[in-house]
This record gives C-alpha cells, structure tokens and sequence, in this order.
C-alpha cells in the first residue's frame, strides 16, 4: 500500500533562516505531488504541484521554492524565512492524468516562524 | 477556475443528533468533488467522492454527501453524529486539470 511521509513534525525557525521540508512517497510510482498551507481560518492553500521529477509549478508568489530531484521526493524550501510563512504544511500525493483521483495526504509539518 | 464555498464556519450539534454540513461549488466545466476530514494537528483523510453516477455517495464513518448539479451543491450529512466526529471537515472541487481546490473548513464540534 502507499504511504507519506513528512518531516519534522514541528519546526520553529527564527526569521531569516532557511528551510527544508521533506517529503516522500512509498509504494507508487510517478505521482503528481503537492505542497499545500494551511493558515488559521482560512482554508488550504496550494503552493506547488509536481507532475514529474524536475517539473514544478508554483501557484503563489511567495518566499518559497519547490524543487522534485527524485520520483518519490518533494522538498519545500526557504532561503530566508518570514513572520508570514508561519503555518501548517501538508504534502500530498494523486496518480493517474485522470482529474477523479483524490489526493493522500502527509500529517504535516507546524511551523512557527519566531 | 473553480471555487468552493462552506456556508458554516463552525458547527455545533450535541451528540447522536443528525448533522449537515454545507458544501457549494461554482464551476465552467465538469467537477469531480471531494470530502476531507482533519483531525487537530494532523493531515486530512479522504471521507468521500463524487466522480459520477449515483448523486447519494456513501463515506467512512457513516457519512455520506449528495450531489445536486442544479444546485451546485454537495452536502455532507450524518444521521446520528459522535464525540469523535469533532473535527474540521473541507470540501473540495477539481476541475479539468491538477489542482484540488479547497473550501474554508466547518469546524464540527460534537457536545456531549
């Protein structure tokens, strides 16, 4: 069966430095891959999608980049962080090109930026 | 494009009563319709899909959504509701590409 996983749990980083938010998928192959944050009240918010390794589309402008170096892994990072990317990240994973397969999600990673 | 609007942001009922939780969406094309639940401090869990055939779409945890094209609405509903159904609960539209688009969430708080 397949399986996410994300990493760390929780994560308090002062304001300007960077990030690294990890993520895999076991037990698939080829999967569409996202990063999604989740602020308080207001919802989830798509940040990028992958559809191959190397193949990232950023939804936002933001202070984030995503970057896919292999099939299974998506990374979330941050050269500088800010006050504003305190939130809730979840990873998620779909298959197929059909528009019908829900997406899986990881536990998420809480960050707090100080 | 598409969007999802929850009517409810937060949602109280005492337990074993009956709850719905509103879900509209506003699309151009066709939509395939999704409902999640998130526990505190964790990932969301698929409850239940539309993709097509019967409106009346049956999910875990004895939930279960009906999709109303005219109405442009996919409500989720439970007959008899429990402590452990407090959650935040997300309805979720895609359209003809990737992306899953998101309503705000309608926090259930289940009261004894």
């Amino acid at each position: 069966s397949q399986t996410i996983h994300q990493w760390p749990a929780t994560l308090v980083q002062p304001v300007g430095s960077p990030l690294s938010l990890e993520c895999t998928v076991e037990g698939t192959s080829n999967p569409n891959l996202y990063w999604y944050r989740q602020a308080a009240g207001r919802g989830l918010q798509l940040l990028f999608y992958s559809v191959g390794i190397g193949q990232i589309s950023s939804e936002v402008p933001q202070n984030l980049s995503a970057s896919r170096p292999q099939d299974r892994q998506f990374i979330l990072s941050s050269k500088k962080l800010l006050l504003s990317d305190s939130g809730f990240y979840l990873c998620a994973w779909s298959v197929g090109w059909g528009n019908n397969s829900p997406l899986h999600f990881g536990n998420g990673t809480r960050l707090t930026v100080t | 494009a598409q969007s999802v609007t929850q009517l409810d942001s937060q949602v109280p009922v005492f337990e074993e009563a009956p709850v719905e939780l509103r879900c509209n969406y506003s699309s151009s094309v066709s939509v395939y319709l999704f409902w999640y639940v998130q526990y505190p401090n964790q990932g969301l869990q698929l409850l239940l899909k539309y993709l097509s055939g019967s409106t009346l779409v049956k999910g875990i945890n004895g939930f279960e959504a009906e999709f109303n094209k005219s109405q442009t609405s996919f409500h989720l509903r439970k007959p008899s509701v429990h402590i452990s159904d407090t959650a935040e609960y997300f309805c979720a539209v895609r359209g003809s590409n990737y992306k899953l688009t998101f309503g705000k969430g309608t926090l259930l708080t289940v009261n004894p």
